[in-house]
């Protein structure tokens, strides 16, 4: 198993430009999501799934959206990119979106700045 | 604001000594985790607590739960050099729209074990 896996690793943009950033795992997990970690900061939840087809928002998901039109994927779309976006993206997943199974899995990371 | 806090933010110890670290959070949750980052790496999942247990122990970890004061406190026995991290707590908090948890993770403990 390959676990989460994200690309690219790192990315340079410009402001107003978009991207998506790419997250899939093949554990067949069911809940996926995405954190920013900005220098010195814990992690902030962006956007969740608890499956495909269900999405939700979570702690700062302004300026981002997703979809989740696989299990396996849940690629991160960046609008408009702005100077406070830049930070370090990760992709997590795990097996349930229940109780009992809630330990993530993270993938290694996407170093995103924005100019 | 975040869910959870860690306290210390940062900590320094001598190798075989112990290191304890503390997690305070503000509403109800259903589970708490640890999870440790080493320097610009992915999480790792330490261990999981759920809301109606007190006491978990994973080899040289040992976490405590205290849903009356809202805290957990993560306990490393006999440190090494190798433990040298961040260590985050993280919350798992039910959403109102999909009916899961969300999980939200505080700001972090550096811990530094020095040789």
């Amino acid at each position: 198993n390959a676990g989460v896996t994200q690309t690219p690793k790192f990315q340079v943009l410009k402001t107003g430009q978009s991207m998506t950033l790419q997250c899939a795992q093949d554990m067949n997990h069911e809940y996926m999501s995405w954190y920013r970690q900005d220098p010195g900061m814990g992690l902030r939840l962006i956007h969740y799934s608890v499956g495909a087809g269900i999405t939700d928002q979570g702690e700062v998901p302004n300026g981002y959206n997703v979809s989740r039109s696989t299990t396996e994927d849940f690629p991160l779309r960046l609008l408009s990119a702005a100077p406070s976006q830049t930070s370090v993206y990760f992709c997590a997943s795990s097996y349930s979106a229940g109780e009992v199974y809630n330990e993530q899995f993270f993938g290694p990371g996407t170093r995103l700045t924005v100019l | 604001s975040q869910q959870g806090e860690e306290d210390p933010q940062a900590l320094s110890i001598q190798e075989g000594e112990n290191a304890t670290m503390n997690c305070s959070y503000k509403t109800s949750i259903n589970n708490l985790q640890w999870y440790r980052q080493n320097s610009g790496r992915g999480l790792v999942h330490l261990i999981l607590i759920r809301s109606n247990e007190r006491e978990k122990h994973s080899g040289r970890l040992r976490v405590t739960l205290d849903t009356s004061k809202k805290s957990s406190s993560l306990l490393i026995t006999a440190s090494r050099a190798a433990d040298t991290a961040s260590y985050f707590c993280a919350t798992g908090k039910t959403s109102m729209k999909t009916s899961y948890d969300k999980v939200i993770f505080g700001p972090g403990t550096s811990l530094s074990v020095i040789p």
